[in-house]
Formats: C-alpha cells, structure tokens, sequence
C-alpha cells in the first residue's frame, strides 16, 4: 500500500533561515508520481511541483528546491531564506495510478511557521 | 470567478441530518475530485469524477456518502444520518485533465461541517 510519512510535525524558524522539510514515501511501483502543495491559512491547497518516479534530477524554483532520492524514498523540500509568507502547512503526496494522477495520498503535513 | 467555488464555507448541523455540499470547478475542467480533511491530517481521497460519472468512488467511507455530477460541471457531495465522525474540511479540486503526466490539481477552500 502507498504511504507518505512527513516526521516533522511542526518547524519554527526565524526570518531568512533556511529550512528543510522531510518526506519519505512507501509504494510498491516502480511508476508513480510526487507532489508538494501548501496549505495556506485560507485552507486552499496550493500545487507546488510534480515530479514522477524517473526522474531524480533536483529542482530549484527561485527560493524552493527539491532533492528526490529514490535509494533512500524521500523527496524533500528546502526553502532558501524563509519569509514570514512562508508561514503555512506543506503536504507531500504520492500518485501510484498514472491514469487517475490526480487521486493522492497525502501524509499529515508539516506546519511551518516563519517569525519575523 | 476563476478558481474553484465551494459553498457552503461552513456548515453547523446536528447529527443525524442530511447535508449536500457543492462545488463548482473551473470552467472546461473535465476531472472533479472530492478529498475529505481532518483536523491534523492530510486530504484524503473520496470520489472522482471524469465528465458526469463516477469513475473511482472507492474512497467514499460508507453509503451514507453519496456524490453527483449530473451536468458534467457542478458537483454536490451528500451525507445522509450525520455522525460526529463526519466533521472534517470537504476539499473539492478540478483538473483539467485527470493523469498526473498533464493536470495540475486546482482545489477549493473547503467546505467546513461541523456535526454536534
């Protein structure tokens, strides 16, 4: 069965400090797809990048990067130089249907809250 | 608007009475999915819609859930007979095209229930 496991329950950090956020996922597929999206206080999830199971290459996008390791089953999330803006609940989720891509499971979430 | 509408935004209700929640997805999306989130824990799938039918209610918790989509567009997800274990954020979300490899999850902000 598909699970995805974000350890950290909730990270503090100060303005401008960088932060890691974990994720570790458990699929029997060798096809499946990754995903992060934030949770702002409004409540609507926001997408924040996909990326499928061949592909290791890591991600940058302005302050984000991606580090996906399919040796160790994680995809973790650094945000460089924290904002206040950044303050919300991050999700990592897990697609093993490549038809219905779109049906996730997510873990519980990791609340960040960045102080000024 | 733009985005994907859900009303309403929060429900008080006792248990045991029905209730139908609705969304309206982006105009032209053809893919609708209904997540159910608890307080704490990630989305979780219920329904998925491609046009007008069903295609993967295997998430829907029991037969007091029920879900339609009759006109391809607006969908309204109903629960019959409350219980206290309903309340949750219901999270509506449309894609443009159901497979991970093209559509881009958009979600709603969530209709918020409350059974006492």
């Amino acid at each position: 069965a598909q699970k995805v496991t974000q350890a950290q329950t909730e990270i503090s950090v100060v303005e401008k400090e960088d932060v890691t956020l974990d994720c570790v996922y458990e699929t029997r597929d060798t096809t499946y797809y990754l995903f992060w999206y934030k949770q702002p206080p409004s409540g609507e999830l926001v997408f924040l990048i996909r990326r499928n199971s061949f592909d290791e290459q890591n991600e940058i996008s302005g302050r984000y990067s991606w580090n996906f390791q399919k040796s160790t089953s994680s995809f973790n999330f650094t945000i460089t130089a924290s904002q206040v803006v950044d303050s919300a609940v991050y999700f990592c989720a897990l697609s093993e249907n490549m038809e219905y891509g779109n049906k996730l499971v997510f873990g519980a979430g990791t609340i960040l809250r960045v102080k000024s | 608007g733009a985005g994907v509408s859900q009303t309403p935004s929060n429900k008080v209700t006792e248990k045991g009475k029905y209730v139908e929640l609705r969304c309206d997805p982006i105009s032209g999306h053809t893919a609708l999915y209904w997540y159910r989130q608890s307080l704490g824990q990630g989305p979780e799938f219920l329904i998925y819609f491609q046009g007008t039918g069903a295609a993967d209610d295997s998430g829907l918790p029991n037969d007091r859930f029920f879900a339609v989509r009759p006109e391809g567009s607006v969908s309204t997800l109903k629960i019959q007979r409350t219980e206290r274990g309903d309340s949750a954020v219901y999270l509506c979300a449309s894609s443009l095209s159901p497979s991970a490899t093209t559509g881009e999850l958009f979600f709603g902000e969530g209709s918020r229930l409350t059974v006492l």
